[in-house]
């Protein structure tokens, strides 16, 4: 059974700083991309950032570029999120996903929900 | 970024009864590998997102052959041929062919 299964969430001050995981099992994780979304409260879904099966390229929406850095492990099959100089508006539940354009992917974690505020 | 728009924002359907879903991008979709990467999701109320369609027309495993997917280039559609209960929820489009990736802003199913 494919599971993804995100953590790290939690309340943070503006400004600081979290890291997210995504413990991923159930299918060959190094061969998938991977991706962040995130879904603010009550709204849409937001790209937030991908990385290629091999950690090499990454990629960032404008609104979080040069704050956050996408990571993986394949060894652990495991994707990161690092999370600086966090703002009220990063506010949300952050999903990971798998394959997003694959026909053998199209994998969904249940998410981890960021909150930031004083 | 490519905007995608999604109509209509809400859908209230009776059930049994067939409902339709449109999207339309800003720009192309056809990626230069000659894909185009149009993918549906249905988010239950309190749920993550599952994808149920992708490359525009491709149901995913374990999705009811009652969804389909059809368009070209900008415009798009997904077709639920009779809306049963477990239906209810937001249903979004997402292109996967430029980036950033983009969705649209959602239509939410109800039983009427």
């Amino acid at each position: 059974e494919v599971q993804l299964v995100e953590s790290g969430g939690g309340l943070v001050q503006p400004g600081g700083s979290l890291r997210l995981s995504c413990a991923a099992s159930g299918f060959t994780f190094r061969s998938y991309w991977m991706h962040w979304v995130r879904q603010g409260p009550g709204k849409g879904l937001v790209w937030v950032s991908r990385i290629n099966s091999d950690g090499s390229l990454t990629t960032y929406a404008d609104s979080v570029k040069g704050r956050f850095t996408i990571s993986r492990d394949n060894a652990k099959n495991t994707l990161f999120l690092q999370m600086n100089s966090l703002r009220a508006e990063d506010t949300a539940v952050y999903y990971c996903a798998a394959g997003v354009n694959t026909p053998s992917g199209g994998y969904w974690g249940q998410g981890t929900l960021v909150t930031v505020s004083s | 970024d490519v905007v995608m728009t999604q109509s209509p924002l809400s859908l209230p359907v009776t059930l049994g009864q067939p409902a339709s879903i449109s999207c339309r991008s800003s720009q192309s979709l056809v990626h230069s590998d000659g894909n185009t990467y149009l993918n549906w999701f249905q988010q239950r109320p309190g749920q993550s997102p599952r994808r149920l369609i992708y490359k525009v027309s491709n149901r995913d495993s374990g999705v009811p052959d009652r969804f389909s997917g059809s368009g070209s280039g900008t415009d798009f559609t997904l077709k639920i041929s009779r809306v049963e209960a477990e239906d209810v929820g937001v249903y979004y489009c997402m292109q996967g062919t430029h980036w950033p990736h983009t969705f649209g802003g959602g239509t939410k199913v109800e039983i009427k």
